[in-house]
């Protein structure tokens, strides 16, 4: 099974600045990585698929980039509504498997 | 409106069996893709089941011989038998993403959950 790393586990910013976020893969997934983010008491939404592709409404200030092993989540200008615990998933074959996450939390 | 509405969570004894419903409106569950997420307090995420438009499916090793994901034209189902401790959880029932001519397997559209508890 694949196993997908998050990195870091916690990552405490401020808002207006720009984060990178880290997902690794233990084995090639091509480009077949999406990126959710999920608030306190909420489902998860999607914000990336197709390793760098925004899904439906999504801001632009969202981008992924990355193939194979290595995915990056970029922020480019946080705003309150950012912080939030963000996953990502690779759908390359079954089972899906998602990382463990990383909380993007007020500094 | 698009969505997913999940039901049928409740508190069972380990051992006991439980079906959980997700009601589909503004689309039809039999022409996608659809799976079960589940998620443990305060973890991660886990993909559970999978179910393709006709009678492919698909389980996580954590739930193989246990629960069974089927469906009608409106609802999907997950059937959840010899239940155990580590099963608690949310039970999210979500959609895989369509795009034109093709799906693929990330999901765009997520239910509210239902909490499922295992304890005696």
């Amino acid at each position: 099974e694949i196993v997908m790393t998050q990195s870091p586990a916690t990552l405490s910013v401020s808002p207006g600045e720009r984060v990178t976020l880290s997902c690794r893969a233990s084995q090639s997934v091509s480009k077949n990585l999406a990126w959710y983010q999920q608030k306190p008491g909420q489902a998860p939404r999607l914000l990336i698929y197709g390793a760098s592709t925004r899904a439906t409404d999504i801001p632009a200030r969202f981008s992924g980039s990355g193939s194979g092993t290595e995915f990056t989540l970029t922020i480019s200008s946080l705003e309150s509504e950012d912080f939030a615990v963000y996953y990502c998933q690779r759908y390359n074959n079954w089972p899906y498997t998602f990382g463990q996450g990383t909380k993007l939390e007020i500094k | 409106d698009v969505q997913l509405v999940e039901s049928g969570g409740d508190l069972v004894q380990p051992g006991g069996s439980l079906r959980l419903s997700c009601a589909a409106s503004g689309f039809t569950v039999s022409r996608d893709y659809m799976s079960w997420v589940r998620q443990a307090p305060g973890k991660g995420l886990e993909w559970v089941a999978f179910i393709s438009f006709g009678t492919d499916t698909y389980y996580a090793d954590s739930v193989k011989g246990r629960f069974t994901i089927s469906r009608d034209h409106s609802k999907v189902y997950l059937q959840m038998n010899r239940l155990r401790g580590e099963d608690t959880a949310v039970y999210y029932c979500v959609r895989h993403l369509r795009l034109t001519a093709v799906i693929i397997d990330a999901f765009d559209l997520w239910g509210q959950g239902t909490v499922v508890t295992v304890s005696s």
